[in-house]
């Protein structure tokens, strides 16, 4: 069973699109996230949700709108696609803060 | 704000040879420290962890790091490379005592590993 599974695994798509990637974790745990890692496999934090609720928000455009529907799932939905997304956007989970998150096989972002 | 160094960006070793992968991190309470590894097009997979008890920590695949306080370091570290652990690393902090939770990553080391 997969713990964090990420769909797609791969979008390609033009700019001005809008998409979603959805993630979903079986752990039971607490907490979602979504990091963005670039083209120089650089990984930042992009949100993180505690059950349900939005903890952090980085300052990311607000074309970026993260939706939980529960504890399970953290879903990602960008407006207006722009070239600068174009990256690897990993979901992940974690049962508290000393616990490690649990990293999703990730999904890579291409626009034309 | 914390922040984690990893110095070099690209490491080689020869098969056989031990593996020396290098992390710093900038926080006035220690953190709780992991190292991940990234293979091509996969996500990151749990190495290892330090959150409190022995300073010295073992993970999979025969990798262990060593928490020193003094230096603010968090090295990893295997005696012998194997062909298979080449890979990127990354080390990565998360803020105690705070509900952040967040990981901060360090920009990741590239392992090549020579026949």
């Amino acid at each position: 069973d997969t713990a964090v599974s990420q769909t797609p695994k791969y979008l390609v798509t033009q700019m001005g699109n809008d998409k979603s990637i959805k993630c979903e974790q079986n752990l039971g745990h607490d907490t979602m996230y979504w990091y963005k890692q670039d083209s120089k496999k650089f990984l930042k934090i992009m949100f993180s949700y505690n059950n349900k609720e939005l903890i952090i928000n980085e300052t990311v455009p607000n074309r970026f709108s993260p939706k939980s529907p529960d504890k399970a799932h953290l879903n990602l939905h960008i407006n207006s696609l722009e070239l600068g997304d174009s990256a690897v956007y990993f979901c992940a989970s974690s049962q508290g803060g000393e616990q490690p998150q649990h990293f999703g096989d990730g999904t890579r972002l291409s626009i034309l | 704000a914390q922040s984690v160094t990893q110095l070099g960006s690209h490491v080689s070793v020869s098969e056989g040879a031990l593996v020396l992968l290098r992390c710093n991190y900038s926080s006035s309470v220690p953190p709780y420290l992991f190292w991940y590894v990234q293979y091509p097009n996969q996500g990151l997979q749990l190495l290892l962890k330090y959150t409190s008890a022995a300073t010295l920590v073992k993970g999979i695949n025969g990798f262990e790091a060593e928490f020193k306080k003094s230096e603010t370091s968090f090295h990893l570290t295997k005696p012998s490379a194997h062909m298979s652990d080449a890979a990127e690393y990354f080390c990565a902090v998360s803020e105690r005592d705070t509900g952040r939770r967040a990981l901060t990553f360090g920009s990741g080391t590239r392992l090549q590993v020579q026949p």
